[in-house]
């Protein structure tokens, strides 16, 4: 079945790095996805991963990926105030249907 | 990136009534559009795949007489939650694929629906 957790709460130091893991269970998904929510707001897509890569890093983003395990990763180097969001993880597949199943997000907290 | 509008913002209404929320793609044509439902501190739970030119898919468990969805223009999709009731406040939000390498889909800024 299609299957994505996360963790539901992250609190972190300014200034410290975080990372949110996410596991999915389809192995056939074809890229994996990072969005993020603020408050009252609709989703922004972060960055995503096609599953035959294992890292991709884009500024202070970076994206690690084990599809042996199924663990998807995002770290967030120097995490300032403005990263406190929520986050979701999601896979999908590649095609015209593209339907995106999405864990249940992690909020992150960050403090002074 | 692509940009996905949605139109309401907010909307509140009583018990009975219908509500409709417009979702369109602003620069780029979109033949399918997803409705996602969005419980408080919950995950995006898709509710329907939106075709152009053809009738909705909905997901298990969801009503198609009560969430009416309308495919209208490859720019415009409608969501109408007809004879609203309490449980039905929610956040919706829809999204569009870009079709490319990717199919990376970019999501609306969100309605949210208060049912009195």
């Amino acid at each position: 079945g299609e299957d994505v957790e996360q963790s539901l709460f992250l609190s972190v130091r300014e200034g410290d790095s975080s990372v949110i893991n996410c596991t999915y269970t389809d192995s056939s998904s074809t890229y994996l996805y990072w969005y993020k929510q603020e408050p009252g707001a609709g989703l922004q897509l972060l960055t995503y991963i096609f599953s035959n890569m294992d890292m991709k890093q884009d500024q202070r983003l970076t994206v690690l990926l084990n599809k042996k395990d199924k663990h998807l990763s995002l770290r967030i180097a120097d995490t300032q105030t403005g990263d406190s969001a929520i986050y979701f993880c999601a896979e999908g597949k590649r095609g015209g249907y593209n339907k995106l199943i999405f864990g249940a997000g992690t909020r992150l907290a960050v403090h002074p | 990136g692509a940009v996905v509008s949605q139109h309401p913002s907010r909307v509140i209404c009583k018990s009975g009534t219908s509500v409709k929320i417009e979702c369109r793609s602003l620069d780029f044509q979109a033949t399918t559009m997803f409705w996602y439902r969005q419980f408080p501190k919950k995950s995006l739970m898709l509710m329907a795949t939106s075709n152009e030119g053809s009738k909705a898919t909905y997901e298990q468990g969801v009503e198609k007489d009560k969430f009416l969805i309308n495919h209208a223009s490859l720019t415009l999709s409608t969501l109408t939650v007809t004879s609203a009731h309490p449980e039905d406040s929610s956040f919706y939000i829809c999204s569009a694929p870009v079709q490319g390498s990717t199919d990376t889909q970019y999501f609306g800024p969100g309605t949210r629906l208060t049912v009195l």
